[in-house]
């Protein structure tokens, strides 16, 4: 059973483009949902992370909007730079028992110049 | 401060060899976990120790397959007679006990040939 759905599984953006990566969750128990950015052969990395009590959070070019009713989470990611070309997987973990992370499958972004 | 460390970074083993893998969480941080990442797919918990305590071993196969984190030393993940289907990438993910964020080493790519 898959908690964490993610699409596309691969995008292609062109330079200065916006690039929107989609997540939906079927545990309503989830209460924290990050993003992690993983480049070959590298270990994720946490880019930015929500809580359900806000619809939206930005960070420099990065901006996670969430949609509790509809128990989906999305990423943007403004002026999108070859330098951002990665994996980026969505992930979701409740607020209690161990914390573990569900993570979605992941999706490539190639940012093309 | 150094981040969370993990080696080796590549073992290969062969089909019935034991693999053990280490993970040394960043500093001051009790809570480890481990994932695993099939080639194309996102990560799947396994298991989340504290110091000298196994807490959730809910993702972890049945055999062959165990992990500690003594009160000295790294945590370990131990499979013994490996598979071909053991191969994937391993992380160890470490946090606080007062936080959800959890911070990924580069991980243990294992080839079992």
């Amino acid at each position: 059973q898959q908690q964490v759905k993610q699409s596309p599984q691969s995008l292609i953006v062109q330079k200065g483009g916006i690039s929107i990566i989609n997540c939906a969750y079927e545990n309503t128990a989830f209460d924290y949902f990050p993003w992690y950015q993983q480049f070959p052969g590298k270990g994720p990395a946490l880019l930015i992370a929500i809580r359900p009590d806000v619809s939206e959070k930005k960070e420099g070019r990065f901006t996670i909007s969430f949609n509790k009713s509809a128990k989906q989470f999305s990423l943007h990611i403004m002026d999108s730079q070859p330098g951002d070309s990665a994996t980026y997987f969505c992930a979701a973990t409740a607020g209690a028992g161990s914390y573990q992370l569900t993570f979605g499958k992941g999706t490539k972004l190639s940012v093309i110049p | 401060n150094a981040g969370v460390m993990q080696n080796p970074r590549h073992l290969v083993r062969r089909r019935g060899q034991e693999a053990r893998l280490r993970c040394s969480p960043m500093k001051g941080h009790s809570h480890v976990y481990w994932y695993r990442q099939l080639p194309e797919e996102g990560l799947k918990f396994m298991v989340y120790l504290q110091k000298e305590n196994i807490i959730d071993e809910s993702g972890m196969p049945k055999e062959r397959f165990s992990a500690e984190f003594p009160k000295e030393g790294p945590s370990i993940l131990r499979i013994q007679q490996v598979v071909r289907g053991d191969s994937a990438a391993y992380f160890c993910a470490s946090r606080t006990g007062g936080d959800n964020e959890q911070f990924f080493g580069p991980g243990t790519r294992l080839t079992v040939l």
